[in-house]
């Protein structure tokens, strides 16, 4: 079956420190790819997706994330996190031709000031 | 645009009860879906629609029915609430599914409790 995996699933980090996001994905074909954020209180929201062209994919609030066809995998980073960033994270995969996303499991990253 | 809206926010039922889940957009938008959230399980798809008259399953489909008479509703039933169904529900939606490369917005969620 195809799935998403999310290895860190609770991360603390002080503000000003570098952050990657781990997402692993399952499927041999053609995929797109999302990262979606939850902050407190308010609805999920995309922070960045790639589905062709440069790997290196860059996402509001300074969020990036390299998609890497060998290694199934497309991590969220960011060079220096703020308080702000505290939330949780979803990695999603859209497998090309179904009319299913299929989300991992979340990481909840909380930024001390 | 209000985008994607849902009622109600927070519901407490008893096991065996039924409900529906209201989930409406404004934007025009295909393609429609419904994902339970759940602590350490992430978003699973529960039911989808690709357009009014439209619907599939998802990865957990059992116990809920959905219908999409319009394009603006997306409601999702409850049949006969279990406790299991204790969850915190989102619809999304977005403009196409064609090429799966379309932004989903999400509603602000339905907290349901069954006892």
């Amino acid at each position: 079956a195809q799935s998403v995996s999310q290895h860190n699933h609770h991360v603390i980090l002080s503000e000003a420190a570098s952050l990657e996001l781990g997402c692993n994905y399952s499927y041999g074909g053609t995929v797109n790819l999302f990262w979606y954020v939850q902050y407190p209180g308010q609805h999920l929201q995309l922070l960045l997706k790639y589905f062709s062209g440069d790997p290196l994919v860059k996402g509001i609030k300074g969020f990036e994330a390299e998609f890497i066809k060998s290694k199934f995998s497309f991590n969220l980073r960011k060079p220096s996190v703020q308080w702000s960033d505290t939330a949780e994270y979803f990695c999603a995969v859209n497998p090309s031709g179904t009319y299913k996303y299929i989300f991992g499991t979340g990481t909840r990253l909380k930024v001390l000031a | 645009n209000a985008g994607v809206t849902q009622t109600p926010k927070f519901q407490v039922l008893k096991t065996g009860q039924s409900m529906t889940l209201q989930c409406a957009q404004d934007m025009n938008h295909e393609y429609m879906s419904w994902y339970r959230q759940d602590p350490g399980m992430g978003l699973r798809l529960i039911h989808y629609s690709v357009g009014a008259g439209i619907t599939d399953q998802g990865e957990v489909p059992n116990g809920y029915n959905v219908s999409r008479s319009t394009t603006e509703d997306f409601p999702l039933r409850l049949l006969s609430a279990a406790p299991s169904q204790t969850s915190v529900y989102f619809c999304a939606s977005s403009y196409s599914i064609e090429l799966g490369r379309e932004t989903q917005y999400f509603g602000p969620g339905t907290r349901l409790l069954v006892l």
